[in-house]
């Protein structure tokens, strides 16, 4: 049974950091590309960065490029999101998520229980 | 790559059948899924390349279209699909999502 579970979400100033990490088990971690979506409270969904299998292709949203960066372990089965520069507007319970991608399909199928991120002074 | 739902809301009885659309901005050829989130809860992959039901689905959710407009079906309602749907565009970074269609009962 696939498994992610997130963790490092809390209380930040703005302008502070934090990183989370999403600890991934029941699949071969290394051969999936990875995500984080994030969810304002009462709010949509929106997707924040996508991280290829081997680490070495990254994609952001603009709303968090040059502040966030996604990275993984695949020796550790770990998903990461160093987040700086913070905003109040960067509160969100943030998801990691897999990325099935063939040359057919792609879809982002399965969804960790998220942690949540508040940046408040 | 913008996604616009519509409705933004939708109020139904159980047994209907209702639909969900979603129109893009520009062509996403046929990389459009969809998702089904209760409250407090992740959300859940329903149907992925527009049309293709995710394994353990239930088979009264169909999904259709390509290119632009995009289609979520669900033929007769249960009491457990009562909740927001949303599409997202999988064509092209930046990955975006709709506004999210929230499905409560009549």
């Amino acid at each position: 049974e696939v498994q992610l579970v997130e963790s490092g979400g809390g209380l930040v100033q703005p302008g502070g950091s934090l990183r989370l990490s999403c600890a991934a088990a029941g699949f071969t971690f290394s051969s999936y590309a990875m995500n984080w979506v994030r969810q304002a409270p009462g709010k949509g969904l929106e997707w924040v960065s996508t991280i290829s299998n081997s680490g070495e292709r990254t994609y952001h949203a603009d709303s968090v490029k040059g502040r966030f960066t996604i990275a993984r372990d695949n020796s550790q089965n770990t998903l990461y999101l160093q987040m700086d520069s913070l905003r109040a507007d960067d509160t969100a319970l943030y998801y990691c998520v897999t990325y099935s991608f063939t040359s057919v399909s792609r879809r982002f199928d399965c969804w960790g229980q998220g942690t949540l991120v508040t940046v408040s002074s | 790559i913008q996604l616009t739902q519509s409705p933004s809301f939708l109020s139904a009885s159980v047994g209907d059948r209702v639909t969900i659309t979603c129109r893009a901005s520009q062509g996403i050829s046929s990389y459009l899924t969809w998702y089904q989130q209760k409250p407090g809860k992740a959300p859940r992959l329903l149907i992925y390349t527009a049309s293709t039901l995710q394994s353990g689905v239930p088979s009264r959710f169909s999904g259709s279209g390509s290119g632009t407009e995009f289609t979520l079906a669900i033929s007769s309602l249960q009491p457990e699909d009562f909740a927001t749907y949303y599409c997202q565009q999988l064509n092209s970074y930046p990955i975006t999502f709709g506004q999210g269609t929230r499905l409560e009962i009549k």
